[in-house]
């Protein structure tokens, strides 16, 4: 089983629309958990950290649920600039273990 | 804001030669990375370093080499460059003083082809 499992997508939706992705994680001991947005080509870029409580930074909302060891990220009326790969990412000790990501294209 | 700095945003290597990818952060991070990252695997673990002169192997560490003789600054190092190490290299780092929830810090790659 791959430590972290997200759904390659794409996902397309039109601008405005909600989207929500999921991630699976396979370690328990995953102390933190983060969403990153990485554009084609470039560097991967923190998007958000996500706490146990859940938290909300603006369009965006992030959810944890240790039990099930799923992470869930929802962007509320997409832009076209929100068109990337989102990678979920759980610390494990000292390392960062990053999924495929999930592709997200919104269209006008 | 952090940086983290590559020296070559894109190189053309030719089979055999030794290759090294600098990568220099300004924030007094302890651990640093090397990642690479190729079509459909995702960014895949090379090496890390926990301090200076301390490293461990990542997922993939056969073909390189790490230095890190300043805090500052990781090196790679691919001994006899392959085809195969064609792919985006990432350097990230991180100050775990920070608490858990501080996040990886990326530089902006660089883009390595073997010929």
């Amino acid at each position: 089983r791959k430590e972290v499992e997200q759904d390659p997508g794409p996902f397309n939706v039109p601008e405005g629309a909600t989207v929500a992705f999921n991630c699976t994680y396979s370690n328990s001991a995953s102390q933190s958990f983060f969403w990153y947005r990485q554009d084609c080509r470039k560097e991967p870029k923190l998007l958000m950290s996500v706490y146990s409580s859940g938290n909300e930074d603006g369009r965006f909302t992030a959810q944890l649920n240790r039990a099930s060891q799923y992470i869930s990220l929802l962007i509320r009326d997409s832009k076209l600039s929100d068109s990337a790969t989102y990678l979920c990412v759980p610390l494990v000790g000292d390392k960062l273990i990053f999924g495929t990501g999930t592709r997200l294209q919104v269209f006008p | 804001d952090v940086k983290v700095t590559q020296s070559s945003r894109y190189l053309v290597k030719r089979t055999g030669e030794k290759v090294f990818l600098e990568c220099v952060q300004d924030m007094d991070h302890e651990n640093m990375f090397w990642y690479r990252q190729d079509p459909g695997l995702g960014l895949r673990l090379i090496y890390f370093s926990y301090d200076v002169k301390m490293k461990e192997k990542g997922d993939i560490p056969e073909g390189y080499s790490v230095s890190r003789e300043k805090k500052e600054r990781f090196s790679l190092i691919l001994e006899s460059a392959s085809t195969n190490q064609t792919s985006m290299y990432l350097c990230a780092s991180r100050s775990p003083r920070e608490g858990y929830n501080s996040p990886l810090h990326f530089g902006n790659g660089t883009r390595l082809t073997v010929t």
